[in-house]
């Protein structure tokens, strides 16, 4: 069965303070590893990663994979409150249907003060 | 282009009796899915439907829930003999194509079971 793991679970910090949120994966015929941004409503894409030690970046978002080690993470640089919420991992399951077929880790609570 | 859109938002059942969770996807979209979160946990994948066709209902419970997507109209997710283990926040989620992990989510119906 697909496993994807997060940590830490929560984390607070205060603005301007930089964070590093950890996804591992255990998948059967890894095929790529997203990561999404929940506030209070809908999840939104952020990033897809595919291949390992290429970094995405968006803005004061960035991402990279590790395949070899199955393990991804995501930086915040200059956090702002704007940037609370859950961050999500997920990868797609190795039942194979389909690549939207995901399984989700249980989410790293980010809470930023001012 | 609007968003996928959820409907209702919000919905409160009592035990016993149905709940019926709509979803518009994107336009141009044709790939839907629909994820559970419970309380405190991740979300949770139950049913793939491409238009009058279910694909993939692997995390759909056998007995009580069943999905559509019409040629015609949104994807209906519908849950009969509603139990309080039923309350939860239930997502869909659209995409234009099968082979992608980056999904466009609504913002959710949240079913209370009294």
């Amino acid at each position: 069965e697909d496993k994807v793991v997060q940590s830490p679970l929560s984390l607070v910090v205060h603005e301007g303070d930089t964070v590093t949120l950890n996804c591992s994966y255990e998948v059967t015929n890894f095929r790529s590893l997203l990561w999404y941004k929940q506030e209070k409503k809908a999840p939104t894409f952020l990033f897809m990663l595919t291949s390992s030690g290429i970094e995405k970046k968006s803005g004061r978002l960035s991402s990279i994979l590790d395949k070899k080690e199955l393990f991804s993470i995501l930086n915040i640089t200059a956090t702002q409150t704007g940037d609370s919420a859950v961050y999500l991992c997920a990868g797609p399951n190795a039942g194979g249907t389909s690549y939207g077929k995901l399984t989700f880790g249980q989410g790293t609570i980010l809470t930023v003060h001012p | 282009n609007a968003g996928v859109m959820q409907n209702p938002r919000h919905l409160v059942r009592r035990r016993g009796q149905e709940a019926r969770l709509r979803c518009s996807p994107m336009k141009g979209h044709s790939h839907v899915y629909w994820y559970r979160q419970l309380p405190e946990e991740g979300l949770k994948f139950m049913v793939y439907l491409q238009k009058e066709n279910i694909i993939d209902e692997s995390g759909m419970p056998k007995e009580r829930f069943s999905a559509e997507f019409p040629k015609e109209g949104p994807s209906i997710l519908r849950i009969q003999q509603v139990v309080r283990g039923d309350s939860a926040a239930y997502f869909c989620a659209s995409s234009p194509r099968g082979d992608t992990g980056e999904l466009f989510f609504g913002e959710g119906s949240r079913l209370t079971v009294l």
